[in-house]
């Protein structure tokens, strides 16, 4: 069965880095693009980052580009979010998805999701 | 950005009863539309593709349909494990977008 297992959350200081990783297991990873969904304590979905099914393209969300990177490694059947320069508005949970297939643009399957929380 | 307005914010019903959420978006979205299902303290469940497709293992008892730039999920007969907040989410064009959700209560 698919599973997602994201990790690397914790409680962070504003400015600092966080890396993210998320393990994908139960299906064929490299035939599927992979994303990066938060939600702020209390509020709704916000897509963050996309990588394509070959790593060969991104995109992020406004309020991430140029702070965040998104990468795979589809030896390992992982992808990660770089994301620095952090402020209280990253506060969240960040869940991996995946992709219904190459790149459709939503998502059928989610992780559980890994809380980070930027305060001083 | 396309915009994805979602009605009601709350919505409460009875178990057995029928429940109609909207979802508008901004503009024209060629029925790349998706419907979340969230329960407190869960990750989200895909529960309908492009508009009205019902994806593996969701219920029949949940349909979503479309007219325009309108969307709306439809649950026709409440159950228990149904109380939960509901996400729209368009994929026509990036960045995609979620509506800000409806959440589903006890009457």
């Amino acid at each position: 069965q698919v599973q997602l297992m994201e990790s690397g959350g914790g409680v962070v200081q504003p400015g600092t880095s966080l890396r993210l990783s998320c393990t994908a297991s139960g299906f064929t990873f490299s035939d599927h693009a992979m994303h990066w969904v938060r939600q702020a304590p209390g509020k709704g979905l916000e897509g963050v980052a996309t990588v394509w099914y070959d790593g060969s393209n991104e995109y992020y969300a406004e309020s991430v580009r140029g702070r965040f990177i998104i990468s795979r490694d589809n030896s390992k059947n992982m992808v990660h979010l770089q994301m620095n320069s952090l402020t209280g508005d990253d506060t969240g949970v960040y869940y991996c998805t995946r992709d219904s297939n190459v790149l459709t643009g939503y998502y059928d399957y989610w992780g559980q999701g890994t809380l980070v929380i930027v305060s001083s | 950005d396309i915009q994805m307005t979602q009605s009601p914010s709350t919505l409460s019903a009875d178990v057995g009863g029928r429940v109609t959420i909207s979802c508008r978006a901004s503009q024209n979205i060629r029925s790349r539309l998706a419907w979340y299902q969230q329960t407190p303290g869960k990750a989200p469940k895909l529960l309908v593709y492009k508009a009205s497709s019902l994806e593996s293992g969701v219920p029949s008892r949940f349909s979503g349909s479309e007219s325009g730039t309108e969307f709306t999920l439809t649950i026709s007969s409440l159950q228990p494990e149904d109380f939960a907040t509901y996400f729209c989410q368009q994929y026509n064009n990036y960045p995609w977008t979620f509506g800000q959700g409806t959440k589903v209560d006890v009457k």
